[in-house]
């Protein structure tokens, strides 16, 4: 049960876009479309961005957007706004359990 | 308008145990999925355990199996972390949260909780 690798850092201008990365293996990401992306402000709970490789919950902005190749998911944040400053976590069923990633720290320059 | 409250944490020796409660209101909650997901301090997040609507499906990360078990209570919107044989590691900040539907492991956590804080210490 590894975690999933994801950079510890991005950063972007407002208005820019910017990729996070999230690495796994066959035996969660590239075998299952149960990836999940989460948005975490400091001391705050974490919010639900993507859930399903792709699919976006009701209230989160179209800006927000994902998906995945082999391995490894993907999370595109387009027009950054300052708010969208946070930690980001993915996250992927792997069979009989779920693994997160170590998080992103999103900076807006 | 959902929402999740934990409850049943605080300080607690090595090899105590605790029982947390997350109660739940503003949806039919036995249609749903429910999982525990902690942060120890300064860390990242840690997928714990999830269990489906009617109770009868558990899943467990590999660190808890055999320690933790979850469970729910539908007739009460309630659902529940027995904590045994707790460890100076499951220090953390333990939330709730409400899954999209009925895939128990799938961690599509749309509706969280403010964390309930469990400390292990001597």
């Amino acid at each position: 049960q590894s975690a999933l690798t994801q950079p510890p850092s991005a950063s972007g201008s407002p208005g820019q876009s910017v990729t996070i990365s999230c690495s796994g293996t066959s035996s969660d990401v590239g075998g299952y479309n149960y990836v999940s992306w989460y948005q975490q402000h400091p001391g705050k709970a974490p919010k639900l961005v993507i859930y399903e490789v792709d699919k976006r919950p009701s209230g989160v902005p179209d800006r927000f957007s994902g998906s995945k190749s082999g391995n490894t998911a993907f999370l595109t944040v387009s027009g950054l706004q300052a708010e969208d400053e946070a930690h980001y976590y993915c996250s992927s069923c792997a069979g009989t359990n779920n693994v997160f990633g170590g998080g992103t720290k999103l900076t807006v320059l | 308008e959902v929402n999740l409250v934990e409850s049943g944490g605080g300080l607690i020796q090595p090899g105590g145990s605790l029982r947390l409660s997350c109660a739940a209101s503003g949806f039919t909650f036995r249609n749903y999925a429910m999982t525990w997901v902690r942060q120890a301090p300064g860390k990242g997040l840690e997928w714990v355990s999830a269990i489906s609507g009617s109770g009868g499906t558990m899943f467990y990360a590999d660190s808890v199996k055999g320690r933790f078990t979850i469970s729910r209570d539908n007739s009460n919107n309630t659902l529940y972390l027995q904590m045994n044989s707790l460890r100076v590691e499951d220090t953390a900040i333990y939330y709730c949260a409400k899954d999209v539907g009925t895939v128990a492991v799938a961690n599509r956590g749309d509706y969280w909780g403010q964390g309930s804080q469990v400390t292990v210490s001597s």
